[in-house]
């Protein structure tokens, strides 16, 4: 079956401008969580959203947002972009929430560059 | 605050030979540790787990050790082969959340 899978791939923004990502999970996923990489920082939890809600939150600036719709399918808009913005937005997408990350399977991500 | 930390950023070690990768960590109420394999323009795949409640955990040439006392825990890969070049991540959760805790990454190289 398909992956996770997230558009755009690549994006170049400039700071104060805002940007949304889409992520698509695998069919029958009801879970959708955000991640932000950067180097030397690793992978840093945003969010997590489970039937359209939002279930847990990471330590992240109130310009990050998201949602999730009814079909499972998830955006993440950032406002105001900073270049420290700059990273590898990754989405995980598991059955359930909480069920232990080996059940999270990650899309390729999206490379926001702010300039 | 780093409570899963990987202070190694990368490591390189020669085909065959055994790759250590070194992970501690600070929050006692983590009770299930993981570890993520990445391969560049690719999301993270979960490669291995372990369960608080043991010490050791084997899955082929991979073998994840606990030691809930120092807070610490280590991926041993034997041995390893050149497409074992990856950054790999370690991460860690408790059952009762709904987070999950990644380091920075150790960046491997595999040398033929």
């Amino acid at each position: 079956k398909a992956g996770v899978t997230q558009t755009p791939r690549y994006l170049i923004k400039t700071r104060g401008q805002q940007v949304t990502l889409s992520c698509s999970p695998i069919s029958g996923h009801r879970s959708v969580s955000w991640y932000q990489q950067t180097p030397g920082q690793g992978l840093q939890f945003l969010f997590e959203y489970f039937s359209e809600t939002q279930r847990n939150k990471g330590n992240f600036p109130g310009r990050f947002s998201g949602r999730q719709f009814s079909n499972s399918r998830s955006e993440m808009n950032v406002s105001t972009l900073e270049l420290g913005d700059s990273a590898l937005y990754l989405c995980a997408s598991s059955k359930m929430p909480g069920q232990g990350a080996d059940t999270q399977y990650f899309g390729p991500g999206t490379r926001l560059t702010v300039l | 605050d780093q409570q899963v930390k990987q202070n190694s950023p990368s490591l390189s070690v020669q085909e065959g030979r055994i790759s250590i990768l070194n992970c501690d960590y600070t929050n006692s109420m983590f009770d299930y540790f993981l570890w993520y394999k990445k391969y560049p323009a690719e999301g993270p795949t979960f490669l291995i787990s372990i369960s608080s409640i043991k010490d050791k955990n084997e899955d082929g040439r991979f073998t994840v050790f606990l030691n809930k006392s120092a807070k610490h825990l280590s991926l041993h890969i034997v041995p390893s082969q050149p497409g074992d070049s990856a950054v790999y991540f370690c991460a860690a959760s408790d059952t009762g959340g709904f987070k999950t805790i990644f380091g920075a990454g150790t960046r491997l190289f595999v040398k033929a």
